[in-house]
């Protein structure tokens, strides 16, 4: 089975703080992804990486960072963080590029900004 | 993306079919069809796609329509542990965009 593992299922920091999550996954999946998720909104991409050291900007990147040094493991970053940056947050990953895509997500770490 | 069209919420006896429908008239000829589930509380799982053909695993059914304009995922004995919200996704490379989905309720 494919697994996704977030460091933290909640977290809890306040504003102004630089705020690490990390993702790993064990499938050598060659893709990764970062997601959020608010009532009403859906999930909204952030970031998503194709490969080490590579990154691509997802529809909402503002505020946020990412970091994929080694192929399993990639990490988002905010950088200061606010309030408006409470969320769940989702990591996802797969190993199909191009046509058809299947990704599987972590459990999610709920993040809230004091 | 092609944009999809499906119910806010059903309800479904336990042991029961439970057929989900998704209108997505707006495909185009290289757009998979994908659905994916979200349980209370924890991330999207994946369940099933196609592009052309009926597709079977051992989670559900996936019912394409001969135009492509609509399809239904088929639960084929829905349990309790299968309420959870359900999205209908169209994809051409790698984005995935969710909508609002439709909430399962099942019910015994």
């Amino acid at each position: 089975d494919v697994k996704v593992t977030q460091s933290s299922r909640y977290l809890v920091k306040r504003t102004g703080e630089k705020v690490f999550l990390e993702c790993v996954q064990d499938m050598d999946h060659e893709n990764m992804f970062w997601y959020r998720q608010d009532p009403g909104l859906g999930l909204r991409l952030i970031y998503f990486s194709y490969d080490v050291k590579m990154k691509e900007k997802g529809d909402i990147p503002e505020g946020y960072s990412v970091s994929r040094e080694k192929k399993e493991r990639f990490s988002l970053i905010l950088e200061s963080a606010s309030t408006n940056q409470t969320s769940m947050y989702l990591c996802a990953s797969s190993w199909d590029r191009g046509r058809g895509e299947t990704q599987y997500f972590g459990p999610g770490t709920r993040l809230l900004v004091l | 993306d092609a944009k999809t069209t499906q119910p806010t919420s059903m309800d479904c006896a336990e042991g029961r079919a439970a057929n989900l429908p998704c209108n997505h008239s707006t495909i185009s000829g290289n757009e998979y069809v994908y659905w994916y589930r979200q349980i209370h509380s924890q991330g999207p799982q994946y369940i099933i796609h196609g592009l052309k053909n009926n597709e079977t695993n051992e989670m559900a059914s996936l019912i394409i329509t001969e135009d492509r304009k609509s399809s239904t995922l088929i639960l084929p004995h829905a349990t309790l542990r299968d309420t959870a919200v359900y999205y209908c996704i169209v994809l051409y490379g790698n984005k995935l965009v969710f909508g609002a989905g439709t909430i399962l309720r099942v019910k015994s």
